[in-house]
């Protein structure tokens, strides 16, 4: 079964760090785009970023660019989300998504990050 | 980058039709081959329902049609059931970076 899962998120103080991690399952994770896309409580969707298939390419919101880094391990078939001196407008559900707007995408249930002291 | 404009609702009786529209720009939805739909329930990922405009993925009901005009994206929901009833996103890549609408809630009356 072709699954992802998220993992990582929680409460974190303004200025802050939190890693994401999503472990892929079920298919060939090294030959997709991954992405992640978030949404604030009771908002819409915003998109964060996404990794070419080899890692060499990354491309950013504007609203994350500069503060998160995302990155993958084909061997382990897991992605990342590395977010930096969070703000409590980062709070959001943070989904993992594999071809997040194309036939066959898959997405994540999510993980919640709360930015708050 | 700015949000693409939806309406905030729509609605409908079942068995009717709703279309919803997405207005971009030409650096986004009137140029992109990436306009894509998504169909979100309360507490669930959010799914596709058409992408590349008009593309609608396996398992999806014929039901939901895409189309373009200019910088306007719209998605026809026909026969409108009660499932249907939902939060619906539209997105565009717009060179670097992608751009979600700020979503519409359908009623299914």
């Amino acid at each position: 079964e072709v699954q992802v899962v998220e993992s990582g998120g929680g409460l974190v103080q303004p200025g802050g760090s939190l890693r994401l991690s999503c472990a892929a399952s079920g298919f060939a994770f090294s030959a997709y785009w991954m992405h992640w896309v978030r949404q604030a409580p009771g908002k819409g969707l915003e998109w964060v970023s996404r990794i070419h298939p080899d890692g060499r390419m990354t491309e950013y919101a504007d609203s994350v660019k500069g503060r998160s880094t995302i990155s993958r391990d084909n061997a382990k078939k897991t992605l990342y989300l590395q977010l930096n001196n969070l703000r409590a407008e980062d709070t959001a559900v943070y989904y993992c998504a594999r071809d997040f707007d194309y036939e066959g995408a898959r997405w994540g249930q999510g993980t919640l990050v709360t930015v708050s002291s | 980058q700015s949000a693409l404009t939806q309406p905030p609702s729509a609605s409908g009786s079942l068995g009717q039709s709703v279309t919803i529209s997405c207005t971009g720009t030409s650096s986004d939805v009137g140029t992109s081959k990436y306009v894509s739909w998504f169909q979100q329930h309360p507490g669930k990922a959010p799914k596709v329902m058409i992408y590349e405009v008009s593309q609608r993925p396996s398992g999806v009901p014929d039901r939901f049609s895409g189309s373009r005009s200019g910088n306007t994206a719209s998605l026809t929901v026909s026969g409108l059931q009660a499932e249907d009833e939902a939060d619906y996103y539209c997105s565009s890549y717009a060179g670097s970076k992608y751009v979600f609408g700020s979503g519409t809630k359908v009623t299914v009356v």
